[in-house]
């Protein structure tokens, strides 16, 4: 089944205690992104990536970091987390660049 | 500042009517555009888009017609069915890898 996972599904954590949210598709997708869902902002775009060891800000990039080693795997890693990352997160991957992205099921997280 | 807006927070609509959500943006180098469908504890999916060099694209009960001189877009549902019950988000970007999401609307279509 085609699909983006991600991991943890929810997590609470303190503030400045490094985290690593984990995104893998089986689509062999080149694009990838993170977003993140707050309410009255809708999603906002936090990083992208068009290939491996390619990446590029979106918009809303503070406090966060990705990698991409490998074509399935793009993880955020929040360095230094505090209370205004808590927000649900989501990763997609796409085809080709404009067309449907997919999305995972989303990361609850919350900072303390 | 918000670049794509979805100013109707809520839509109810009967059973068997049109459905029509409405979606702005402000930036006119977006080239792409697209919809998506949330229901809750689930992640969006993908439901229709349209070229920047079209204004209109069907697929189904689901129209998306693009103006582009007013930087305006459109989804239309006919007719609407209690399974359209979602939060819909437009979605605009000026490549394919950049993409601005409103704040979604969302429709209740009783039955």
């Amino acid at each position: 089944e085609a699909q983006v996972t991600q991991n943890p599904r929810y997590l609470i954590t303190v503030t400045g205690k490094k985290l690593t949210v984990t995104c893998s598709q089986n689509m062999n997708h080149e694009y990838m992104s993170w977003y993140r869902q707050d309410p009255g902002l809708g999603l906002r775009q936090i990083y992208y990536s068009m290939n491996v060891e390619v990446t590029d800000k979106g918009d809303v990039p503070e406090g966060y970091k990705v990698s991409r080693k490998e074509k399935r795997n793009f993880p955020l890693i929040l360095e230094s987390p505090s209370p205004n990352q808590t927000s649900l997160y989501f990763c997609a991957s796409t085809l080709v660049p404009g067309a449907e992205q997919y999305f995972g099921p989303g990361t609850r997280l919350t900072v303390t | 500042d918000q670049q794509v807006k979805q100013n109707s927070p809520s839509l109810s609509v009967q059973e068997g009517r049109i459905s029509i959500l409405n979606c702005d943006y402000t930036n006119s180098m977006f080239d792409y555009f697209l919809w998506y469908k949330k229901y809750p504890a689930e992640g969006p999916t993908f439901l229709i888009s349209i070229s920047s060099i079209k204004d209109k694209n069907e697929d189904g009960r689901f129209t998306v017609f693009l103006n582009k001189s007013a930087k305006h877009l459109s989804l239309h549902i006919v007719p609407s069915q209690p399974g359209d019950s979602a939060v819909y988000f437009c979605a605009a970007g000026p490549t394919g890898n950049q993409f601005y999401f409103g704040t979604g609307t969302s429709l209740t279509v009783i039955p």
